[in-house]
Order: structure tokens, then sequence, then C-alpha cells
């Protein structure tokens, strides 16, 4: 079974931090996204990457950064953290090497609090 | 924080009840289809895909079926047990290089 794991369910930070979430997964897949996830708006796509090194904006990149330095890692950066960022963060992974049109794995989320 | 499930539809069934969960997609040129469960604390998790070559595809208890007349898309579970409560949602996308996009859910409830 595929395995996206994410390396905090809880994190609470500040106003004007830099903080990073972090997600790795362990079946070598090309593919890896970072979403978050609101009551009511549901899951919205804010970074993927489809090689090491690559990445590609989403639905709403605004406030967000994201590093691929290695396959099996992928993190997402909030660079100046503002509370309208408070949000479930969700990472996925998907084994590529024909496109998207495929299922992704997801990790159980970080729930964010910025205060 | 707020459950994910605030908000959503709800469908509320009794154990051993055949269950079906409907999603209208919004591209007529959507060509892959998939199903998702999330149940609470938890991240989504694949159930069931469909390619719109097909129009109907079973798995375990699950069957999708694909109407793509009406952009119509139905998840169907049978003999729903109190471990199916979760919310379903699902996603479409275009072509191979297009990433998915995801519908707002579906909230299933089963009592025992």
């Amino acid at each position: 079974d595929v395995k996206v794991t994410q390396s905090s369910r809880y994190l609470v930070k500040r106003t004007g931090e830099k903080v990073f979430l972090e997600c790795v997964q362990d079946m070598d897949h090309e593919n890896m996204f970072w979403y978050r996830q609101d009551p009511g708006l549901g899951l919205r796509l804010i970074y993927f990457s489809y090689d090491v090194k690559m990445k590609e904006k989403g639905d709403i990149p605004e406030g967000y950064s994201v590093s691929r330095e290695k396959k099996e890692r992928f993190s997402l950066i909030l660079e100046s953290a503002s509370t309208n960022q408070t949000s479930m963060y969700l990472c996925a992974s998907s084994l590529g090497r024909t496109g998207f049109s495929q299922p992704q794995h997801f990790g159980d989320g970080t729930r964010l609090s910025i205060l | 924080g707020e459950s994910v499930g605030l908000h959503l539809p709800t469908l509320s069934v009794q154990e051993g009840d055949n269950s079906i969960i409907n999603c209208a997609y919004s591209n007529s040129a959507s060509d892959y289809f998939i199903w998702y469960k999330q149940e609470s604390g938890k991240g989504p998790q694949f159930i069931i895909d469909i390619r719109s070559n097909m129009d109907k595809r079973q798995g375990q208890r699950v069957t999708v079926l694909l109407n793509k007349t009406v952009k119509h898309l139905s998840l169907q579970i049978a003999a729903t047990q109190p471990g199916d409560s979760a919310v379903y949602f699902c996603a479409e996308s275009l072509s191979g290089y297009s990433t998915l996009t995801f519908g707002k859910g579906t909230m299933l409830l089963v009592s025992p």
C-alpha cells in the first residue's frame, strides 16, 4: 500500500512566521500535490510537482511556495503566515508517467492554525 | 476546528440499505472520474475510478455509474454498513495532463 506521511497532524504558528509542512511518500511516485481543505469549499490545489525540482501552480498558489529536492519529499512553505491560511492541508501523490488521470493517494493531513 | 462534513448535503440510511451518492460534474470534456471516501480525521481514501469509455464499473460492494449525456456520476454502495459513514466526493479530470478537480462532497450517515 502507498503510504503518504505528513510530518505533523496539528500545528500552531503565529502571524508572520515562515511555516514548513513536510510530506513524504514511499512508493516512488512521480507526482505530488498539496491541497487545502476548508468547510464548504472542498479540496483546492495549491501546488503540484511532476518531477524532482519541478513545480507548477495550482488554483490558489498565492502566499505559498514549494520545494521538491528529492523524489519522495514535497514541502509546502508559507512564506509569511496569515490567519486566512488556517486550514487543513493535505498532501497526495500519484504514480505519474502517464499524466494526472490516475488515483491520488493522500496523507492524513496537517491541521494548521495561525494565531 | 470545523469538520469537513459541515455545510455538506447529507444522506442518511439504515444499515443494510443500498446507498446512492450522486455527483454532477462540470466539464463535458472530462474523461476520467474518481470517487473518494473521507472519514473524520483522516485523509481521502481512493474507492473506485472510471474512464469515459465506460459507463459502469464495479468494485467490492461499490458500483460507479457514468452518464456522460447529463454529466452525472453516481456511487452505489451495497449493503451499507456503519463503517461506511464518511464524506464521499467525486473528482474529474480532462485528458491525461490536467489535474483532478474535486467536488465538495456528500456526507453519508449510516444508522445501525
